[in-house]
């Protein structure tokens, strides 16, 4: 079936380490993105990329960081710089270009850092 | 970005119709009136989206008001997985990036 996956579904870090959160997509789409998302709140980007090897920072980049080697891989990577690291991460993927393509969300890593 | 505002949240019973309004009095003649959902502890999924004339699908129907600064988001017949919580999003036609925003948006509570 095509989606997206993301891994893994719960992700416990002590405070201080870095953690990278995978997220895969098998749409062939060519834009993916990066959402989190804190308790009653909507989401909120951190990063989009496009194309392949090219990335923009959202609304809340600062503290991570993004990779885009393989259309079908866009994995985000919470450093230690990231003040608040404990949230819903939210990985989604579409069709680029002018238009009106809708989002694929994939189902969320959350992530606990204590 | 233009703004959308939704109520905190709603209730209805099961199998009753639901009517999610959504103000959006700063929208812009390219602006597409777009609604996700999210269901608890998963990503949202994408429901609808219309410019000005009402809109149908599967999952549900769109009213979209004559100056387009509000609409509402129709479930003809709830049930109890449609509890979620509803984002109402403009989206701009001519932006190259598909970033959405998410406002608070609307948790719709079914009563069985």
């Amino acid at each position: 079936d095509g989606g997206i996956t993301q891994s893994p579904k719960y992700l416990f870090r002590k405070e201080g380490q870095n953690v990278t959160l995978s997220c895969e997509q098998n749409l062939n789409h060519d834009a993916m993105y990066w959402y989190r998302q804190d308790p009653g709140q909507g989401l909120r980007l951190i990063y989009y990329s496009q194309i392949v090897n090219d990335f923009q920072k959202g609304d809340i980049a600062e503290g991570y960081s993004v990779s885009r080697e393989k259309k079908e891989s866009f994995p985000l990577t919470v450093t230690s710089a990231q003040k608040n690291p404990t949230a819903f991460y939210l990985c989604a993927s579409s069709i680029t270009g002018r238009g009106l393509y809708e989002q694929y969300f994939g189902p969320g890593t959350r992530l606990t850092v204590t | 970005d233009a703004k959308t505002t939704q109520p905190n949240s709603m209730e209805s019973n099961e199998e009753e119709p639901v009517h999610l309004p959504c103000n959006h009095s700063t929208i812009s003649g390219t602006d597409y009136i777009h609604w996700y959902r999210q269901l608890p502890s998963q990503g949202p999924e994408y429901v609808i989206h219309g410019l000005t004339s009402n809109v149908n699908n599967r999952m549900a129907s769109l009213a979209i008001a004559e100056d387009r600064k509000s609409s509402t988001l129709i479930l003809h017949r709830a049930t109890l997985r449609d509890a979620a919580v509803y984002y109402c999003i403009l989206r701009d036609r001519n932006q190259g990036a598909q970033k959405l925003v998410f406002g608070q948006g609307t948790r719709l509570t079914i009563n069985p």
